[in-house]
């Protein structure tokens, strides 16, 4: 079965960075865009951007430009996000999620997502 | 991008009944918006997609109906399990965006 496993909690000091991970297991990972989700506490969700992992190929929101950073280990079926910079406002749990399709813009799968506390 | 309104915000109903929660859309997305699930300690999960479709595994208690900018989920038969948080999401478009979320309460 689909499974996306993904890193455990973090708590940062502002200003530095973080890479999370996302780890995929039950499907062919290059067959379809891993995309990540942004949700602050007691927030809506806020989409960041995808990666094809076939390709390495990323798109990001334009509010997230410059702070997310998405990549890929084919060999190990794991996606990344590098979050740079950071604030009090990146605090928020960070879920990564399969695309439906190769490159679909809803979510069939989802982690159960990493929560980041960024604090002094 | 296309922001998406949901109401209620919260809801609360008994096992048994029937709700409705609603979703619209900033501008047309034809026929393209998700429904998920969201619990604490578990994984979103996606209903529906293209506004009517159950994903695989969903129960078929759960129905989406509208298109264009208006959107309706239905739960018929309220289960125990049924309460949590709802999220619409529009997938016409990029950028992908959700609405606010719908909390489903037991009454």
């Amino acid at each position: 079965q689909v499974q996306l496993q993904q890193s455990g909690t973090e708590l940062v000091k502002p200003g530095s960075s973080l890479k999370l991970s996302c780890k995929a297991s039950g499907y062919t990972f290059t067959d379809y865009a891993m995309q990540a989700v942004k949700q602050r506490p007691g927030q809506g969700l806020e989409w960041i951007g995808y990666i094809l992992p076939w390709n390495g190929v990323t798109d990001y929101n334009q509010k997230f430009k410059g702070k997310a950073t998405l990549t890929v280990d084919t060999s190990s079926n794991t996606a990344y996000m590098e979050l740079s910079r950071l604030t009090s406002d990146d605090s928020a749990v960070y879920y990564c999620a399969r695309s439906a399709g190769q490159l679909d813009w809803y979510f069939d799968f989802w982690g159960p997502g990493t929560m980041v506390t960024v604090s002094s | 991008d296309v922001q998406m309104t949901q109401s209620p915000s919260n809801l609360a109903a008994s096992p048994g009944e029937s709700v409705s929660i609603n979703c619209k859309a900033s501008k047309s997305i034809s026929k393209y918006l998700a429904w998920y699930q969201q619990k604490p300690g578990k994984a979103n999960k996606l209903l529906i997609y293209s506004g009517s479709t159950l994903q695989s595994g969903t129960p078929s208690r759960f129905s989406g109906s509208g298109s264009g900018t208006d959107f309706t989920l239905t739960i018929r038969n309220l289960e125990p399990e049924d309460f949590g948080l709802y999220y619409c999401q529009q997938h016409n478009e990029y950028p992908p965006t959700f609405g606010s979320g719908t909390k489903l309460e037991i009454k």
